[in-house]
């Protein structure tokens, strides 16, 4: 079973604008959660982090926003740059666990 | 499942053990990695196999030792390990242009 969504493969985004991607998990048990970028022919690269006891976590253009009423994550890109163009994976861990989402193709275009 | 199955599920060996961790896909993929995720740090890369060749290995002490018979299978044997080698070992695979990488679910090792 998937525990780890996210729902959109691919989004377009026209740089200078925001990139949002989303992820949804539905084990209650994670409480950390991650969100990787990956180029082609590239490992993922780790990207931004958030803790279950906080609701945002912001690292310059990146923001990741956390509802656990809703267990849903976010990942704003702000302002979006063409060299964001990737493949953007959302991870969630728990204590014994942890998943991955099956990516979203971020486009940026100039 | 993903289409990367990784066996055991969970593993706990002691420290003299020699033990052994499976990673198998059939998603048509010839790259394959070996991960480490320690508890709440992001995931370390530690070996990568493209067409059943090494390309990569970051520095990972040689009580892990890899092997790849072939595009489908990935093994990391693991011998003498330290507690602090407790982690999850994620295996995940990808075509050779990257796009379509996939994990597997990991094995849990607890070393005591």
């Amino acid at each position: 079973d998937q525990q780890v969504k996210q729902n959109s493969p691919s989004l377009s985004v026209q740089e200078g604008r925001i990139s949002i991607l989303n992820c949804d998990y539905t084990n209650s048990m994670f409480d950390y959660f991650l969100w990787y970028k990956k180029y082609p022919a590239e490992g993922p690269t780790f990207l931004i982090s958030i803790s279950s006891i906080k609701d945002k976590n912001e690292d310059g253009r990146f923001t990741v926003f956390l509802n656990k009423s809703a267990k849903h994550l976010s990942l704003h890109i702000v302002p979006s740059q063409p060299g964001d163009s990737a493949v953007y994976f959302c991870a969630a861990s728990g204590d014994n666990d942890m998943r991955f989402g099956a990516g979203t193709r971020l486009t940026v275009k100039p | 499942e993903t289409g990367v199955t990784q066996t055991p599920r969970h593993l706990v060996m002691g420290m003299t053990n020699k033990k052994s961790l499976k990673c198998e896909q059939h998603l048509g993929h010839n790259a394959m990695y070996w991960y480490k995720q320690s508890a709440k740090k992001p995931l370390e890369l530690m070996f990568v196999y493209s067409l059943e060749e090494r390309v990569e290995n970051n520095s990972v002490p040689s009580r892990f030792s890899p092997e790849c018979p072939n595009s489908s299978h990935l093994f990391l044997h693991l011998h003498t390990l330290q507690p602090e080698d407790s982690a999850l070992y994620l295996c995940a695979s990808s075509p050779m242009g990257g796009y379509g990488y996939t994990f597997g679910s990991g094995t849990r090792l607890t070393v005591v």
